[in-house]
């Protein structure tokens, strides 16, 4: 079966530094796609990984290790506005995304 | 703004009832997708459509119709609903099929009575 595990919450604080993890176990793996949604909004692109190693943009660095089929997503100087969820996704051999259940991530002043 | 837009952003209907759900895309790309979102559930791809076609159908109740009328249209057509299929309802589209980066559109939520 495609399975992807990611916990359903993560308490920060602002300005803090926040570490949130997806493992997968799926063959014809592509590489893993992380998004945000906030309340009431639509998921948002925020990064791919297809290869191992770290992607960073801004604030904000996906991470991927293929041999341990795992990725995490790392979020620095955080901010309110960063209060969201967040979903890693893999793509599998037919392109299509095959997602988490979400990480309800809770900043506190 | 997005780029693609859905309409209606809430509706509510009965199990007998015959509804249908729009999406535009603004952003000229090929591919389109109509995602279910349950809370506390992973997102459900329910199709997809590249270049007009459908190119796959995970295992959807036939009470779930789609129609791609051109590459920047999608219609979700719903008829004799059940109240589990209440959910928010999100269309997507990427450049092509392949592409990494799907864009969202706000959903609509529906409500199954």
């Amino acid at each position: 079966g495609q399975s992807l595990e990611q916990p359903s919450e993560v308490t920060a604080v602002e300005g803090a530094i926040v570490q949130i993890n997806c493992t997968y176990q799926t063959s014809g793996f592509y590489g893993l796609s992380w998004y945000q949604q906030h309340d009431g909004g639509a998921p948002t692109f925020l990064s791919y990984n297809a290869l191992d190693g770290l992607e960073e943009t801004g604030r904000f660095s996906s991470f991927l290790s293929r041999s341990d089929s795992y990725g995490y997503l790392l979020l620095q100087e955080l901010q309110m506005k960063d209060s969201a969820s967040y979903f890693c996704a893999e793509r599998d051999s037919n392109y299509q995304l095959i997602w988490g259940a979400g990480t309800k991530l809770i900043i506190k002043p | 703004e997005t780029g693609v837009t859905q309409t209606p952003r809430h509706l509510v209907m009965g199990m007998t009832n015959k509804k249908s759900l729009k999406c535009e895309q603004h952003l000229g790309h090929n591919a389109m997708y109509w995602y279910k979102q349950s809370a506390k559930k992973p997102l459900e791809l329910m199709f997809v459509y590249s270049l007009e076609e459908r190119v796959e159908n995970n295992s959807v109740p036939s009470r779930f119709s789609p129609e791609c009328p051109n590459s920047s249209h999608l219609f979700l057509h719903l008829h004799t609903l059940q109240p589990e299929d209440s959910a928010l309802y999100l269309c997507a589209s990427s450049r092509t099929k392949q592409g990494n980066e799907q864009f969202f559109g706000p959903g609509t939520r529906l409500t199954v009575l």
